[in-house]
């Protein structure tokens, strides 16, 4: 089980410039989030995908801000443009979700995002 | 929405003591709770669930304790160890909205 696996490990940008972050979820597994987590605000849940549809996006700060789950292995969060206030840990993670039934989620070691 | 907090941002213990971490939740129509640990640099990781169809859940040396009357959530963790060192969150609901964590910190 290689677990949740997210690219890149560190982004550097400059303000503007847009950024991509991906993330492949455990085979399996077809529920996907997407976290933010800063100091400040702590762990906010921006996102999270049932069957590659988006069922929550209320926590997505801004228009600037948008994912998408093409497929049930490969997820990626986009910034554009970017700005210094987005800089912060983001974090994907997966679960099995059957009806009723959740299974815990399992994060990846997330993206720390710095935009100067 | 759900709101979740934790009382207690820090905790500072000696090893070998118990350490409990509690958590508020405010949806009374939450029906799935889970404890993470996060060790710098890591994202978090699972320790231990409970239903609302249940009040104590035991694992290796960590207890959950889940009170519906009062919407509280506890995680007690046994002889407590260095290790043991992280920010602990809670997280509650189908959606997983987290708490503000809590870190611990174990003296040796």
């Amino acid at each position: 089980d290689a677990g949740v696996i997210q690219s890149p490990r560190h982004e550097v940008t400059e303000m503007g410039q847009e950024v991509t972050l991906r993330c492949k979820p455990i085979s399996g597994h077809n529920s996907l989030f997407w976290y933010r987590q800063t100091m400040m605000r702590g762990l906010e849940l921006l996102i999270y995908f049932n069957n590659n549809v988006p069922i929550d996006d209320s926590g997505m700060p801004e228009d600037r801000f948008s994912a998408k789950m093409p497929n049930a292995s490969f997820s990626t969060l986009k910034i554009q443009p970017s700005e210094p206030r987005d800089s912060a840990v983001y974090f994907c993670a997966s679960r099995r979700s059957v009806r009723t039934y959740n299974s815990p989620l399992h994060f990846g070691n997330g993206t720390r995002l710095t935009v100067t | 929405g759900e709101s979740v907090g934790l009382h207690l941002p820090t905790l500072s213990v000696q090893e070998g003591d118990n350490s409990i971490i509690n958590c508020a939740y405010s949806n009374s129509a939450s029906d799935y709770f889970i404890w993470y640990k996060q060790e710098s640099g890591k994202g978090p990781q699972f320790i231990i669930d409970i239903r609302s169809n249940m009040d104590k859940r035991q694992g290796q040396r960590v207890t959950v304790l889940l009170n519906k009357t009062v919407k509280h959530l506890s995680l007690q963790i046994a002889a407590t160890q260095p290790g043991d060192s992280a920010v602990y969150f809670c997280a509650v609901g189908n959606d997983m909205r987290f708490g503000a964590g809590t870190r611990l910190t174990v003296k040796p």
